[in-house]
């Protein structure tokens, strides 16, 4: 099983410049968020999507943009990529199982700098 | 903003040693789960608690839920250089939205031979 897959597992950008992060799931989630993890600072939620078609900000929205037209797919946007955007990024997923307990099941990640 | 605060934030012991994590926080929790993550992966869960006191274990390692469902702790018996890595605790708050969790910053462990 494929599980979460992200793509570019790496990426050097330049300030300003754009790019989108890839996401797709193969378990049917409904469920499926972006999290960016830094140095220390354990994950911060940026967005989240409960199905296709509907996303919500997290806790650090700001710089960064999500689409959900699929079930499958959860892009993340970053339009004017800043230094402060150098992070690991992490996709995942997730369904409500039987003791309503949100397991979430993580991509392997995208490490980002901008310079 | 609720937060979940881990401690110790690195550990590094020798291979045998026993070991405890902690986490904790000012509000309850629906549910807490315990995830490790190795260098260049994702997280990968371990375990997931929802009632007070409750406790699991998963080989060496024994969760724990505390009665007031405020805090959990993790331990590891006999620690092995294969246990090292980053371990995150999560809560998803009661009264809150299940299919949010909120992260602690981290335990980075190191287990020498």
């Amino acid at each position: 099983n494929a599980g979460v897959t992200q793509t570019p597992k790496f990426r050097i950008l330049k300030i300003g410049q754009s790019m989108t992060l890839q996401c797709t799931q193969d378990m049917n989630h409904n469920y499926m968020y972006w999290y960016r993890q830094d140095p220390g600072m354990g994950l911060k939620l940026i967005y989240y999507s409960v199905g296709a078609g509907i996303t919500d900000k997290g806790e650090v929205p700001n710089g960064y943009n999500v689409s959900r037209s699929t079930t499958e797919d959860f892009p993340l946007r970053l339009e004017l990529a800043a230094p402060s955007q150098t992070s690991v990024y992490f996709c995942a997923s997730s369904r409500r199982d039987r003791v309503t307990s949100n397991i979430q099941y993580f991509g392997a990640g995208t490490r980002l700098s901008v310079l | 903003t609720q937060l979940l605060e881990q401690s110790p934030q690195f550990l590094s012991i020798q291979e045998g040693e026993n070991l405890t994590v902690y986490c904790n926080s000012s509000s309850v929790f629906s549910s807490l789960q315990w995830y490790r993550q190795e260098p260049g992966e994702g997280p990968v869960l371990l375990v997931t608690v929802v009632t007070g006191g409750e406790v699991k274990k998963l080989k060496r390692l024994t969760f724990q839920f505390g009665d007031a469902r405020k805090d959990s702790s993790l331990h590891i018996t006999a620690a092995q250089p294969g246990d090292t890595g980053l371990y995150l605790c999560a809560g998803a708050w009661s009264g809150g939205s299940n299919y949010k969790l909120t992260f602690g910053k981290g335990t980075l462990l190191t287990v020498n031979p």
